[in-house]
């Protein structure tokens, strides 16, 4: 089975500031990672995912979040933020190969509040 | 591409009813779907995985003769509340897949019981 921590529950920064949303996780197997936006009200988007090779995944819309295979990591950052990223950002990940139909494991969340 | 609908988006039904909610790929076929529930400020509950012409598999906890799922088609997946309760007042939301890693979500149905 896996696990999924999201250390920080709500994150507040200004406007234009560097932001590092954290995720961790636990298996026994090789993942795949991911990170969601979810704005309120609304279904979940997928704004970047790691499956293999460079560990270093990007966004189009300026998010990277870097795989740390010894830490177990799969932090998010953006170096500088806007009013409209304020949203809730989940972390999640489902196991290589398959399995129980690719089972997305959620991390709890962390709300990212941008203020001007 | 690879989008998720649902509907409807809210609902308001009086308590003892059914309401049924509709997931929908709309331009792809979807394999398997997922079925979540989300509380507020908390993460997403899977409940149920259902893949085309079979029965879905509930996760443990989640009631399968309350919450009646059925994947008729490659692009359809509904949901059905029984006799309803204000407990079960939350977001809804649904995935799908083609049989890979990636799930496509819809934008989520909230339901509201009186």
């Amino acid at each position: 089975a896996q696990s999924v921590t999201q250390l920080d529950s709500q994150v507040p920064v200004f406007e234009e500031a560097p932001v590092e949303l954290r995720c961790n996780y636990s298996s026994s197997v090789s993942v795949y990672l991911f990170w969601y936006v979810q704005y309120p009200n609304q279904g979940l988007q997928l704004l970047l995912k790691y499956l293999s090779g460079s560990t270093l995944v990007e966004s189009i819309n300026g998010f990277e979040a870097e795989f740390n295979k010894s830490q177990t990591s799969f932090h998010l950052r953006k170096p500088s933020v806007h009013i409209s990223d304020t949203a809730e950002y989940f972390c999640a990940v489902t196991r290589v190969g398959g399995g129980s139909n690719y089972k997305l494991t959620f991390g709890k969340g962390t709300l990212l509040t941008v203020n001007p | 591409g690879a989008v998720v609908s649902q509907h409807p988006s809210r609902v308001i039904c009086k308590s003892g009813t059914s309401v049924k909610i509709e997931c929908r790929s709309l331009d792809f076929q979807a394999t398997t779907m997922f079925w979540y529930r989300q509380f507020p400020k908390k993460s997403l509950m899977l409940m149920a995985t259902s893949n085309e012409g079979s029965k879905a598999t509930y996760e443990q906890g989640v009631e399968k003769d309350k919450f009646l799922i059925n994947h008729a088609s490659l692009t359809l997946s509904t949901l059905t509340v029984t006799s309803a309760h204000p407990e079960d007042s939350s977001f809804y939301i649904c995935s799908a897949t083609q049989g890979a890693y990636e799930q496509y979500f819809g934008p989520g149905t909230r339901l509201t019981v009186t």
